[in-house]
């Protein structure tokens, strides 16, 4: 059965501290990964999707980065936070095939003060 | 391209009502759809995902009705108990590029006892 497993699972950060968030699939090879923000109360709004190791695209940057350094993980970014930042981040995955369904980990919640 | 208009935003309704949540696309090509739920806090849990030749989706406790003609998909929950109450939301795969899904802004369902 496939995990993912996203840390941490909150954090509280200064503006303009850096951030990393991590995303681990296991179970799964060669899976797309993506990476999605939701403000609170708001939508989701997709922000990068990997469909291989080393590949990035980006649908909305924010000031944010993303990288896959291995092929069941996935990390979003930034070196300096910014107050809009602030939100629920949520890591994604599904099969390389069409009419992929969306799998999303736990999430991370995250508070820019 | 593709917009999801999802209504309504908020949805209050007594125990053993009926509740109905709606979604309206603008791309004739769509050809699946997802719905998904989440519960106050937590991540998103995938509720059905729906293909354009399936007019009638039965689930447990639901049903997705999809009008290609009019471009509209609809959640019903047949009898909503309290443990229905969560934010719903529907997402349709942008054409051409099924990595990018366009989310409806959400519903938030209140079940009262």
């Amino acid at each position: 059965a496939q995990t993912i497993h996203q840390w941490p699972v909150a954090e509280i950060k200064a503006v303009g501290s850096p951030l990393s968030l991590g995303c681990t699939i296991k179970g799964k090879s060669s899976p797309n990964l993506y990476w999605y923000w939701q403000a609170t109360g708001g939508t989701l709004q997709q922000l990068f999707y990997s469909i291989t190791v080393g590949q990035v695209e980006s649908v909305v940057q924010l000031n944010l980065s993303a990288s896959r350094p291995k092929d069941d993980q996935f990390i979003l970014s930034t070196e300096k936070l910014l107050l809009s930042h602030s939100g629920f981040y949520l890591c994604a995955w599904s099969l390389r095939v069409g009419a992929e369904t969306l799998y999303f980990g736990s999430g991370t919640r995250l508070t820019v003060l | 391209g593709e917009q999801v208009e999802q209504r309504p935003p908020h949805l209050s309704v007594r125990e053993g009502d009926s509740a109905v949540i709606t979604c309206t696309y603008t791309d004739p090509n769509s050809y699946y759809f997802f719905w998904y739920k989440q519960e106050p806090g937590a991540s998103l849990q995938l509720l059905m995902k729906v293909f354009s030749s399936t007019e009638i989706n039965e689930g447990q406790g639901f049903t997705v009705l999809l009008n290609k003609k009019d471009k509209r998909l609809s959640l019903n929950l047949t009898a909503a108990h309290p443990g229905d109450s969560a934010a719903y939301f529907c997402a349709v795969p942008v054409t051409g590029n099924t990595r990018k899904l366009i989310f409806g802004l959400g519903t938030t369902l209140q079940v009262q006892p």
